[in-house]
């Protein structure tokens, strides 16, 4: 199957700690995205990447980072510095021309600090 | 702040209605883009509507754009009760090459059987 996967599902995490989410996609998709979702919002964009080895900021990028070390993965590490982390996290991503496609969404990760 | 903006913030309907959902935007877009969510789960993109375009249709689904107004909107005829889940509209900047998307804040639709 075509898509996106993303894990884990559901994600606990202690004050103080960095986690790991991660997201990949078999579309061969040259973009990704990360974006946050807090309840009964849209999406904010917080790292995007349009090539392997290369990402910019989004609109909400402090305390957290990102890699692209290869075509399918884009995992986001959600720091200790994000204040309010808990949110529902979404991974997309996109083909050439960017500006013209659509996005393919993952089912998300919904992290919780406990 | 966000581009859009998404009118109403919820709707609920009986099955078999038509429901109509609207977006405006405040800055000049190279696309306009519809997705829908169910609860807990990712978008499913459903149509794209260029800024040259003023109307598009998939299925039961009907999307105008006035980019004089800067809105859009969204109409799902004869609704099931499937068709229950939030809906969001989202740009493309038109000076983006990048395809980032600026998001509203949604449009929650009960379909109710």
């Amino acid at each position: 199957d075509g898509g996106i996967t993303q894990s884990p599902k559901y994600l606990f995490r202690k004050e103080g700690q960095n986690v790991t989410l991660s997201c990949e996609q078999n579309l061969n998709h040259d973009a990704m995205y990360w974006y946050r979702q807090d309840p009964g919002q849209g999406l904010r964009l917080i790292y995007y990447s349009q090539i392997v080895n290369d990402f910019q900021k989004g609109d909400i990028a402090e305390g957290y980072s990102v890699s692209r070390e290869k075509k399918e993965s884009f995992p986001l590490t959600v720091t200790s510095a994000q204040k309010n982390p808990t949110a529902f996290y979404l991974c997309a991503s996109s083909m050439y021309p960017l500006e013209y496609n659509e996005q393919f969404f993952g089912p998300g990760t919904r992290l919780t600090v406990l | 702040s966000q581009q859009g903006e998404e009118d109403p913030q919820a709707l609920s309907i009986q099955e078999g209605e038509n429901a109509t959902m609207n977006c405006s935007y405040k800055t000049s877009i190279n696309n306009l883009q519809w997705y829908r969510q169910n609860s807990g789960r990712g978008l499913v993109h459903l149509i794209l509507i260029r800024s040259n375009e003023r109307e598009k249709h998939s299925g039961r689904l009907r999307v105008t754009l006035d980019t004089s107004k800067k809105s859009s909107s969204l109409l799902i005829t004869a609704s099931r009760a499937a068709d229950t889940a939030s809906y969001f509209c989202a740009t493309v900047l038109g000076s983006s090459n990048t395809g980032k998307l600026i998001f509203g804040q949604g449009t929650t639709l009960q379909v109710k059987p």
